[in-house]
């Protein structure tokens, strides 16, 4: 049972324009999120995170959504530059401590 | 930063024989690591939670005598994949909460292919 998802396996975007992944999840005691880039065969790095506490964080060119009515989060990159090309995961977990969920990714591709 | 580095990143080993993957925290203690796995174009799934002094958790369908996970530290975590065969060939991955810090930091990954 998939409690995290992301419908959209692949994405382009023109370079300069803004990226919008989405992500999904169906258990309501998630309560911390994360988004993570991935390049092939190396580990995910953490992008930006949000708790439940708030609707909205920002670092960057990265900013990232939180709607906990519709249990649904993403992630704009604004201005989208190529080195952005990756897969991009959000993960969810109950808290500190806890295992994290991870969705099936997003590969976004920024043509220059 | 905190700097989880797992070793080694690539390896390729005989049907049969076991392979030792290490995870370690760099600069902080890890009371909790996990280990994931992640199939081609499939998400991350969690292996085990690995508990410093005791005894690994491990999730439903992963055989506990096959993935064999000692934490005997605070800054090691290791995963033993014993009579590896070749559909154990997968993407390996670890992370650890550094305390009550909410981020979870993750590994290289290491990548196994059982010929």
């Amino acid at each position: 049972d998939q409690q995290v998802k992301q419908n959209s396996p692949s994405l382009s975007v023109q370079e300069g324009r803004i990226s919008i992944l989405n992500c999904d999840y169906t258990n309501s005691m998630f309560d911390y999120f994360l988004w993570y880039k991935k390049y092939p065969a190396e580990g995910p790095t953490f992008l930006i995170s949000i708790s439940s506490i708030k609707d909205k964080n920002e670092d960057g060119r990265f900013t990232v959504f939180l709607n906990k009515s519709a249990k649904h989060l993403s992630l704009h990159i604004v201005p989208s530059q190529p080195g952005d090309s990756a897969v991009y995961f959000c993960a969810a977990s109950e808290g500190p401590g806890n295992q994290f969920y991870f969705g099936t990714g997003t590969s976004l591709t920024v043509i220059p | 930063g905190a700097v989880v580095s797992q070793h080694p990143s690539w390896v390729i080993c005989k049907s049969g024989t076991s392979v030792k993957i290490e995870c370690r925290s760099l600069d902080f203690q890890a009371t909790t690591m996990f280990w994931y796995r992640q199939f081609p174009k499939q998400s991350l799934m969690l292996m085990a939670t690995s508990n410093e002094g005791s005894k690994a958790t491990y999730e439903q369908g992963v055989e506990k005598d096959k993935f064999l996970i000692n934490h005997a530290s605070l800054t090691l975590s290791t995963l033993t994949v014993t009579s590896a065969h070749p559909e154990d060939s997968s993407f390996y991955i670890c992370s650890a909460y550094r305390g009550l810090n909410t981020e979870a930091f993750f590994g290289q990954g290491t990548r196994l292919t059982v010929v």
